[in-house]
């Protein structure tokens, strides 16, 4: 199976920062990850797919990444606003066997 | 409104069996791909299963031989059938759809069912 690895588990920072979240997988997935935010008591939610692809409806200061090689990815929120605050978790459908990152938790300073 | 609805969860003791349903409204269920994703209190994210518009259906070897997913696309319905279950498979079970090839993404979420297993 693919392994999808984050980092950091937990990332604190402030209201208007530029905050980068990573995730590398095991093996080459060319373009087949996504990410998800996750509130508490709520289910997730789609927010980029296809590598940076922005879903219809979030806001624009959230973007991703790729290194190239298939394998290294980023989520950037631009500009960190209070709601932003959740767990964030990459995914890869690059096989039938789905996979998920362990998640970032973002806490607001 | 295109929207998932999970049923189904409840208490169970270990090596016994469950089965949870997911109704899906305001899209052409049977053309999607479908997901059980499941979130141990406190813990993140596993992908369950599978199941194909087609029928095919994928599971990871958590769960290989003792769950199985399928769907009725007649009455717009998900299922995952759980035998055998264990105290680690006490989670919170979510149906999602995913858009497939080529963009790909789980895009319509349900609620949430809780399943507990305990004796």
């Amino acid at each position: 199976d693919i392994q999808m690895t984050q980092s950091p588990s937990t990332l604190s920072a402030s209201v208007g920062d530029r905050v980068t979240i990573t995730c590398r997988a095991s093996q080459s997935i060319t373009a087949w990850l996504a990410w998800y935010q996750q509130k508490p008591g709520k289910a997730p939610k789609l927010l980029i797919y296809k590598v940076s692809a922005l879903e219809s409806g979030v806001p624009s200061r959230f973007s991703g990444s790729g290194s190239g090689s298939g394998t290294e990815f980023t989520l950037t929120i631009s500009s960190l606003q209070p709601d932003d605050s959740a767990i964030y978790y990459c995914q890869q459908y690059s096989t039938h066997l789905y996979t998920f990152g362990q998640g970032t938790k973002l806490e607001i300073k | 409104e295109v929207q998932l609805v999970e049923s189904g969860g409840g208490l169970v003791q270990p090596g016994g069996s469950l089965r949870l349903s997911c109704a899906a409204s305001g899209f052409t269920f049977s053309t999607y791909d479908m997901h059980w994703v499941r979130q141990r209190i406190g813990k993140g994210l596993e992908w369950v299963s599978a199941i194909g518009a087609a029928g095919d259906t994928y599971y990871p070897v958590s769960v290989k031989g003792r769950f199985t997913i399928s769907r009725e696309n007649a009455k717009n319905s998900l299922f995952l059938e759980m035998n055998n279950v264990r105290v680690g498979d006490t989670a919170v079970y979510y149906c999602a759809r995913d858009r497939g090839y080529p963009i790909g993404g789980l895009d319509v979420w349900g609620q949430g069912t809780t399943v507990t297993v305990s004796s």
